[in-house]
């Protein structure tokens, strides 16, 4: 297991446009976190699963931005019609209950043009 | 609002000596803190952790202390290495493994020959 993994490492894509990431876990881990960083800030928490359900989503969280996480494994983020403010690094995390030492993946790199 | 500040955005040290961080908070329900190293294009890495019960943590070379009157935690690094060049990040939860973190804006720690 090399830790968690997260595709792709980079998009590009153009406002108005759908983009779909995919996180995958370390194996075992049945919590599975999204973050959201940007230039200068600290990771801001999008939301969380518990095995496939998703527990807590943060208000940061518009209803353009999907998260599943259909078999308790592998997770994904869709947003749709993406606008430049969704230019950011998108960061997963798993971590084992009840630990709070989440695990992060190397992220994915979003620009919107 | 920030809930978690570092109001440090860069910190130079000469290696071998003590590097000292510190962040502070102030939601008083937050009970777990964390840090979290961070280099160039990777995800963020789990460092050490406190529980409000407890009023320091020792990992190595690395130990934190916590005020929980003050809502003050320090990270103190030593002896600092040049590996120890990175971006630290203290982050706060409301109980041990329950939910998303909050994060700090982070400290660019750099450690001089």
């Amino acid at each position: 297991d090399t830790g968690v993994s997260q595709n792709p490492r980079h998009k590009i894509t153009k406002r108005g446009q759908n983009v779909t990431f995919r996180c995958d876990p370390i194996s075992e881990h049945n919590r599975l976190y999204w973050y959201r960083q940007t230039l200068g800030q600290g990771p801001e928490f999008l939301t969380y699963f518990q095995n496939e359900a998703q527990l807590e989503k943060s208000r940061l969280l518009s209803d353009r931005f999907s998260a599943e996480r259909p078999k308790g494994s592998f997770s994904t983020l869709e947003i749709q019609r993406t606008e430049q403010g969704d230019s950011a690094m998108y960061l997963c995390a798993s971590s084992l209950q009840p630990s709070s030492s989440a695990f992060f993946g190397q992220g994915t790199r979003l620009t919107v043009v | 609002d920030q809930q978690v500040k570092q109001n440090s955005p860069s910190l130079s040290v000469q290696e071998g000596r003590i590097s000292i961080l510190n962040c502070d908070y102030t939601n008083s329900m937050f009970d777990y803190f964390l840090w979290y190293k961070k280099y160039p294009a990777e995800g963020p890495t789990f460092l050490i952790s406190i529980s409000s019960i407890k009023d320091k943590n020792e990992d190595g070379r690395f130990t934190v202390f916590l005020n929980k009157s003050a809502k003050h935690l320090s990270l103190h690094i030593v002896p600092s290495q040049p590996g120890d060049s990175a971006v630290y990040f203290c982050a706060a939860s409301y109980v041990e493994g329950a939910d998303g973190l909050t994060f700090g804006k982070g400290t660019h720690l750099i450690i001089q020959p």
